[in-house]
């Protein structure tokens, strides 16, 4: 079965620490998208990624990083430094990036990560 | 620059009454479209797309929706509403070379 996999499903961080969040493909994707999610304000773009090796920041990176090593993975970094990180945080994945018919994108189950 | 508006934030319909769900975009030029649906505490689902070609676009789960370029809309319809249909629906636009951008999204509440 292709899909996206998240984990864990819950996460939780306490002040000062950084934690990571997964993400994995099977889909043979070469782009891959990290979004976060708040309430009544939709999907947020943090990072993507077009190609192993190479990310770009989205809107909202402050605060987060990414590695992208591996075709299949891009994991999600929250550090210390993100104030405010109480969020539903999704993965996407699609098959290029730049011309719509290659970016359409299909989503994880999602990570929500709370602060204790 | 791109964005997408979903006026109605919730809706309400009755289990089998027709549904239609607001999108409004802004560019330049024809931008591509798409809709997703989102159960509580999942991933998004993609409903339908619209890049080119004919202006009503079939999806999956019994959706269409129809793209105007007079109005800058991209309404979701749906003739007769399941229970199962309860979710939250995001419009979505790309414009170009541009990344997607993505509505705040609108609740449906189904009651029976």
């Amino acid at each position: 079965d292709g899909g996206i996999t998240q984990s864990p499903k819950y996460l939780f961080r306490k002040e000062g620490q950084n934690v990571t969040l997964s993400c994995e493909q099977n889909l043979n994707h070469d782009a891959m998208y990290w979004y976060r999610q708040d309430p009544g304000q939709g999907l947020r773009l943090i990072y993507y990624s077009q190609i192993v090796n190479d990310f770009q920041k989205g809107d909202i990176a402050e605060g987060y990083s990414v590695s992208r090593e591996k075709k299949e993975s891009f994991p999600l970094t929250v550090t210390s430094a993100q104030k405010n990180p109480t969020a539903f945080y999704l993965c996407a994945s699609s098959i290029g990036a730049g011309l719509a018919v290659q970016e359409t994108q299909y989503f994880g189950p999602g990570t929500r990560l709370l602060v204790l | 620059a791109q964005s997408v508006t979903q006026p109605d934030i919730h809706i309400t319909v009755s289990e089998g009454a027709s549904l239609e769900l607001r999108c409004n975009y802004s560019y330049g030029a024809t931008p591509y479209l798409f809709w997703y649906v989102q159960s509580p505490g999942q991933g998004l689902q993609l409903l339908l797309k619209y890049f080119s070609g004919d202006t009503l676009v079939q999806g999956i789960k019994g959706f269409e929706a129809e793209f105007k370029r007079s109005q800058s809309s991209f309404n979701l319809r749906k003739p007769s509403v399941h229970w199962s249909d309860a979710a939250e629906y995001f419009c979505a636009v790309k414009g170009g070379y541009q990344k997607v951008t993505f509505g705040i999204g609108t609740k449906l509440q189904v009651i029976p």
